[in-house]
């Protein structure tokens, strides 16, 4: 199993709403990603998580919250996003943080109203 | 900081060879990424360069020269489905032992009949 899901695979959302974003990998990688991608630009880092313990934040405003609850589940954790967040949303994983390839996810398509 | 280029644009014909060059400058280097993303899909990895030389994958190659901080991708015998996006990565360390991997904003190739 060398596969990536993310669900759900398109979300539209109001800027007062919680919703959540949902990753998974079965490969046994221990390092796992969000990335922030709108159109025609590329995939932008935001969290990295290494052996479930967060590794990297770039600065990513406090209305995205990750949770890592095990090695094999991703969450992103939206609230009072604003219509500039909308983007496409991908999970990735790697073996780890060191010198391995990442897979990546198919993404959420996320829209904020 | 992290500065990756590569052209926005190519069109190449069907059969024929196409190479796809990309230049870093980048704070530290641990690696360079190819990935192809197709419109609307998530990226999948092609290859991984981290020393110098050529690295081939049955159509795709990809060159690294980390003295010049340059390298590319060279695709054989094209085919119609490899008309896409072709997103050029560099893995750099952090502080805290951590790597980063940050993107080109990629090269979008038209395989035209």
């Amino acid at each position: 199993d060398t596969e990536v899901t993310q669900t759900p695979k398109h979300l539209v959302m109001g800027m007062t709403n919680k919703k959540s974003l949902k990753c998974e990998q079965h490969m046994g990688h221990r390092a796992m990603y969000w990335y922030k991608q709108k159109a025609k630009k590329p995939p932008e880092l935001m969290f990295v998580y290494s052996y479930e313990k967060l590794s990297i934040n770039e600065s990513v405003p406090s209305r995205f919250s990750p949770e890592c609850p095990n090695s094999s589940l991703l969450n992103l954790h939206l609230h009072a996003l604003q219509p500039e967040d909308s983007a496409l949303y991908l999970c990735a994983s790697s073996q780890d943080t060191g010198h391995y390839e990442q897979y990546f996810g198919p993404g959420t398509r996320l829209t904020v109203t | 900081g992290q500065n990756i280029d590569q052209p926005t644009e190519m069109t190449a014909t069907e059969g024929a060879i196409v190479q796809i060059n990309c230049t870093y400058q980048t704070s530290g280097f641990n690696g360079l990424f190819w990935y192809q993303q197709h419109a609307g899909e998530a990226p999948t990895f092609l290859s991984y360069n981290v020393l110098d030389g050529l690295e081939e994958k049955g159509r795709f190659s990809s060159f690294l020269s980390r003295s010049k901080g340059y390298s590319y991708l060279l695709l054989k015998e094209l085919q119609m489905k490899d008309s896409a996006s072709y997103l050029c990565a560099v893995r750099a360390p952090l502080r805290g032992g951590y790597q980063k991997v940050t993107f080109g904003t990629g090269t979008k190739l038209q395989v035209i009949p």
